[in-house]
């Protein structure tokens, strides 16, 4: 079965600086797509990045980076130039690319930003 | 705009009752989730659907069930609610390897 995992139940950091979110994950497939989400007080998931397995280039939003390990089945997600309004409940998920498309997430890790 | 909407906000419930959630996406999506969210477990995923009539047990189903008789809707269902299922449900549905949309959550409390 697949597992995400993330072992940061909170995190802080000063405004404008950068951040780093942890995630690993299990799964015996090679290929397939994991993402990280953001919630808001308002409790709306929102996507933040994605990246797919097959791709050996780590995937970029603006301030936000991902650095995805394969073989260590890792995939952090940096924050850079930390804003207020970053601050939030932040998913890494997992998803296989074939056959019935199960959506796992991890556990979710608190960002506070201190201005 | 992708709309996924649950049909309720805040449901309070008895122990022992038979709850239904509805969930409805407008986007012709295969994919929908039904997940339960509690501090500190993240989002757990009760049971998916990949299309009509077609579902797979996710990583904590006991106690629920669900139905897909139209595409477009996904209910949960709570056999005999429980206080321990006493919780915020969240619903959601994407395409293939895209990016998924959610509701916006229904509290459920088993009193």
């Amino acid at each position: 079965a697949q597992t995400v995992t993330q072992s940061q139940p909170e995190m802080s950091v000063q405004e404008a600086e950068t951040v780093t979110l942890s995630c690993t994950y299990d799964t015996s497939e090679s290929d397939y797509y994991l993402f990280w989400y953001k919630q808001p007080p308002s409790r709306q998931m929102i996507l933040v990045i994605r990246q797919e397995a097959y791709k050996q280039q780590n995937a970029t939003e603006n301030r936000f980076s991902v650095n995805f390990q394969k073989a260590a089945k890792s995939f952090s997600l940096k924050i850079s130039d930390s804003q207020l309004g970053d601050a939030a409940m932040y998913f890494c998920a997992y998803s296989r690319i074939q056959g019935a498309q199960k959506l796992v997430f991890g556990q979710g890790t608190r960002l506070t930003i201190n201005p | 705009d992708v709309k996924v909407t649950q049909s309720s906000r805040y449901l309070v419930k008895r122990t022992g009752e038979k709850v239904f959630l509805e969930c409805v996406q407008d986007m012709d999506h295969e994919n929908m989730f039904w997940y339960r969210q509690d501090p500190g477990l993240g989002l757990r995923l009760i049971y998916f659907s990949y299309d009509v009539k077609m579902k797979e047990k996710g990583d904590i189903p006991e106690g629920y069930s669900v139905s897909r008789e139209k595409k477009e809707r996904f209910s949960l269902i709570l056999e005999s609610a429980s206080t321990n299922q006493t919780s915020m449900y969240l619903c959601a549905s994407l395409l293939r390897g895209a990016e998924a949309f959610f509701g916006q959550g229904t509290r459920l409390t088993v009193v």
